[in-house]
């Protein structure tokens, strides 16, 4: 059983601060998505990072695949009420057929 | 703009009903999936299909079946609702081939079961 574990559960900010969330795994994923799901709608995609590694910025967020493909993180820079939501990160392996989700990041961003 | 459309945003089911989810994409994906999400308990899959009338059971199939007769279209039924069952239920679709490939979810239908 593949399992990812998300840090923190929950977070309560400031507008203008800086954060970053943790997806952590024992094992190799082939890619990580990371999903984003505000209160009340599914989650939607954010981003795919496929090699070890990786970087990839969606303008203030950023997103890195770990050297051995096995963790994850998501830093956001200036955080802005909008950025309220569930954070979710999922990881794809060509072993198996679906996607393993974490249980994700609530994040609360106050004016 | 791609869509996974879910027929009901809320329902209020009785005890021992028989419940049916609908779920329609205009993506023409191969894979459909159905997920409930439980605080504490993230996203659950009961169930997925690969294409037209194959299924495949999930994480907690039980108390669950499904349909997948037309492509665009995947039905989640509960045979014999239970309080059990409240719940948030996700659908989501994806093109077939490698796993990489992003889900699109629908809005959610909040099932309570009273």
């Amino acid at each position: 059983t593949q399992l990812l574990e998300q840090s923190p559960q929950f977070l309560s900010i400031q507008e203008g601060e800086n954060l970053t969330v943790y997806c952590n795994s024992s094992s190799v994923f082939s890619s990580l998505q990371w999903y984003r799901q505000e209160p009340g709608e599914g989650p939607v995609l954010l981003v795919t990072v496929v090699t070890g590694g990786e970087v990839k910025k969606l303008k203030r967020l950023t997103f890195q695949f770990g050297d051995a493909r096995k963790d994850s993180s998501l830093h956001i820079t200036a955080a802005q009420p909008g950025d309220t939501g569930l954070y979710l990160c999922a990881g794809a392996n060509s072993g198996y057929s679906t996607l393993t989700f974490g249980k994700g990041t609530m994040l609360l961003v106050s004016p | 703009d791609v869509k996974v459309t879910q027929s009901s945003r809320y329902l209020v089911k009785r005890t021992g009903e028989k419940v049916f989810l609908e779920c329609v994409q205009d993506m023409d994906h191969e894979n459909m999936f159905w997920y409930r999400q439980d605080p504490g308990l993230g996203l659950r899959l009961i169930y997925f299909s690969y294409d037209v009338k194959m299924k495949e059971k999930g994480d907690i199939p039980e108390g669950y079946s499904v349909s997948r007769e037309k492509k665009e279209r995947f039905s989640l039924i509960l045979e014999s609702a239970s309080t059990n069952q409240t719940s948030m239920y996700l659908c989501a679709s994806r093109l077939g081939g490698p796993p990489n490939y992003g889900y699109t979810f629908g809005s959610g239908t909040r099932l309570t079961v009273v």
